[in-house]
């Protein structure tokens, strides 16, 4: 079955900085991949996602890109702000399946 | 418009018994997914239902069922309880137009398993 790797799984920055979050999946089927952001004791939110005929997506500060090749897809924030900390989810999906990654805790400190 | 409402939030049981969860999607949403999180496993996908079929299923146990209702409200069913089922259950109900897709979460029900 499909297998999602996530890292880092701790990620501290400084506000104003970037953060990249790295995952890489298995199974070269999955063709859709949200991320989600969840904050402390608040449920998960799907802050950005991109399928698999799409190698770059944007909105505002936060990009994913895409490598189906190298089977691996990133989570870019730009310009860090405090209200960014939380725990970011990728997950991997194809027709009857999903898996997410084990999640990244990001701090950004003001 | 009303948020994804989850029934109920908090239950305890304990093992061998069985459990019945209850998610209302948002108005005009006629996709319900169901996830267990838990802090050892983290986030896993359960099954998504879409008008009143299950449309895919994850790595999970019989125990574990579904269905969605005409209203598009689903429940799950957790049959024979283990303590390994303790878990917070989140469903989101999500709706795929021809520009976007969007997807909310519930605030989630927390089992306790004794």
């Amino acid at each position: 079955g499909e297998n999602v790797e996530q890292h880092p799984s701790t990620l501290s920055v400084q506000e104003g900085d970037s953060a990249v979050i790295k995952c890489t999946y298995s199974d070269s089927a999955s063709n859709y991949f949200p991320w989600y952001k969840q904050e402390l004791g608040k449920r998960p939110q799907l802050i950005i996602d991109i399928r698999s005929n799409v190698g770059e997506k944007k909105d505002q500060r936060i990009a994913v890109t895409l490598n189906k090749t190298a089977k691996h897809f990133s989570l870019h924030i730009t310009e860090t702000q405090p209200e960014d900390s939380a725990v970011y989810f990728c997950a991997a999906s194809r027709k009857d399946d999903m898996r997410f990654g084990a999640g990244t805790r990001l701090t950004v400190k003001p | 418009k009303a948020g994804v409402t989850q029934t109920p939030r908090y239950l305890i049981k304990t093992r061998g018994q069985q459990v019945t969860l209850s998610c209302s999607p948002i108005s005009g949403h006629r996709s319900v997914s169901w996830y267990q999180q838990t802090p050892g496993q983290g986030l896993q996908f359960l099954f998504e239902y879409f008008s009143e079929t299950q449309r895919n299923k994850g790595n999970f146990p019989g125990r574990f069922s579904g269905r969605q209702f005409s209203n598009s409200r689903s429940e799950m069913n957790v049959s024979t309880l283990e303590l390994g089922d303790s878990a917070l259950y989140l469903c989101a109900s999500s709706l795929l137009t021809s520009g976007s897709y969007e997807q909310y979460f519930g605030p989630g029900t927390r089992l306790t398993v004794t």
